[in-house]
């Protein structure tokens, strides 16, 4: 059974503050992707990867940052947040092409003040 | 750029009463179609998913059906219970590395 873990369920971070969310897998996957999720905007992919020290930019990249060295572990760093990005972040993994089905981490709901 | 629709954004229903989203996409290229449930506190999970070969798939109680030619698809939800309450995303893909989902719909099952 596929698992994908982050590292927080809950944050708070000051406004300016440098913030990291760490996303494990543990099936061997080769494509992992950041999302944020907002009300009435479903999941929009920040960034994602397809191999180690590989990255794309997804659809709203700005203001993010990510990091791949070891092919389990993807993270997602906020330089200098802000209040607006406040939402929930999910961690998603994939085995390759020819699977599509991505399997989602519980999420980190993310408050900056 | 590419993009789902999906409708309608809430949808109630009566338990045992059947349930239809409806999502259009945009990219043409599009080949791999996965819907995914979230309860309520809990991650994304993949409930049926269709790749662009087929034009109809069911298990149990949930189907899923493609027009390729209108660019739409549906998810049917039949004999509907209290725990099929959840928010639904439709997705579509090229079979590349880029899913672009739907905004979600929140179904309600009244018991």
């Amino acid at each position: 059974d596929v698992k994908v873990t982050q590292s927080s369920r809950y944050l708070v971070k000051r406004t300016g503050e440098k913030v990291f969310l760490e996303c494990v897998q543990d099936m061997d996957h080769e494509n992992m992707f950041w999302y944020r999720q907002d009300p009435g905007l479903g999941l929009r992919l920040i960034y994602f990867s397809y191999d180690v020290k590989m990255k794309e930019k997804g659809d709203i990249p700005e203001g993010y940052s990510v990091s791949r060295e070891k092919k389990e572990r993807f993270s997602l760093i906020l330089e200098s947040a802000s209040t607006n990005q406040t939402s929930m972040y999910l961690c998603a993994s994939s085995r390759g092409q020819e699977r599509d089905t991505q399997y989602f981490g519980p999420g980190t709901r993310l408050t900056v003040l | 750029g590419e993009n789902v629709e999906q409708h309608p954004s809430t949808l109630s229903v009566q338990e045992g009463d059947s349930a239809v989203i409806k999502c259009t996409y945009s990219d043409s290229a599009s080949n791999y179609f996965p819907w995914y449930k979230q309860e309520l506190g809990k991650r994304p999970q993949l409930i049926i998913d269709i790749r662009s070969n087929v034009g109809e798939k069911k298990d149990q109680r949930i189907a899923v059906t493609l027009n390729k030619t209108a660019k739409h698809f549906s998810l049917h939800i039949t004999e509907t219970q209290p725990e099929d309450s959840a928010v639904y995303f439709c997705a579509a893909s090229t079979g590349g590395f880029k899913t672009i989902f739907g905004a979600g719909t929140r179904l309600f099952v009244k018991a």
